[in-house]
């Protein structure tokens, strides 16, 4: 069976910085693009980073670019978010999810068919 | 940057028919993806590639995607669709989600 199991969410400091990990299971982490997607007390769902495990393509949101960095270990079959400086609006619930795209040149399609449950991250003095 | 726009809210009757909509700039054009989310739970994929649902999703769920305009639609909806519903599509570089539905099944 599928799994993703985040973790490493917690309290820090304004400032500070947090590690997240997303455990993958059941399928082959270098086979597909990978997505953290945060979620802030009582908002919507927020885009964050996209990582191909397969070329190391990534991609930010611009609001923390420059400030997390997506990663990935296809030998541990593991997902990382470095999150520096961070805010009190970085306060949130982090999913990490497998992203499944493809398509041609002039019609292509990017959607998460597994998420994990999530960890939270509190920013907060 | 490419914007998605969902109703806030959406009410709908047991057993009746549910359509909640997604607006975007020639969203016919793009790819979109629908995805569930229960109180409490993690995101849910409902539909992917506009029309297609994943294996375990009932059949009651279907969707669309034509103009400006991508409609996910619950048939006979049933008390445990009650939940957030988000669209989504990707837009280069970028994966673009709209602000969420709440559906509530009175």
């Amino acid at each position: 069976e599928v799994h993703l199991v985040e973790s490493g969410g917690g309290l820090a400091q304004p400032g500070g910085s947090l590690r997240l990990s997303c455990a993958a299971s059941g399928f082959s982490f270098s086979s597909y693009g990978m997505n953290w997607v945060r979620q802030a007390p009582g908002k919507g769902l927020e885009w964050l980073s996209f990582l191909s495990t397969s070329s190391g393509t990534t991609y930010y949101a611009d609001s923390v670019k420059g400030r997390f960095t997506i990663s990935g270990d296809s030998g541990k079959e593991s997902l990382y978010l470095q999150m520096n400086s961070l805010r009190a609006e970085d306060t949130a619930v982090y999913y990490c999810a497998r992203v499944v795209y493809g398509g041609n040149s002039w019609s292509r399609y990017y959607y998460m068919d597994v998420w994990g449950k999530g960890t939270t991250v509190t920013v907060s003095s | 940057s490419y914007e998605l726009t969902q109703s806030p809210s959406v009410s709908v009757s047991p057993g009746q028919t549910a359509s909640i909509n997604c607006t975007g700039d020639k969203l016919g054009g793009r790819f979109a993806a629908w995805y569930q989310q229960r109180p409490g739970q993690s995101p849910l994929l409902v539909i992917y590639q506009d029309i297609r649902r994943p294996s375990g999703i009932p059949a009651r769920f279907s969707g669309s995607n034509s103009g400006n305009t991508a409609t996910l639609t619950i048939s006979g909806t049933q008390a445990i669709d009650e939940a957030d519903y988000y669209c989504q599509v990707w837009d280069i570089s970028n994966w673009v989600f709209g602000g969420g539905t709440k559906l509530t099944v009175l």
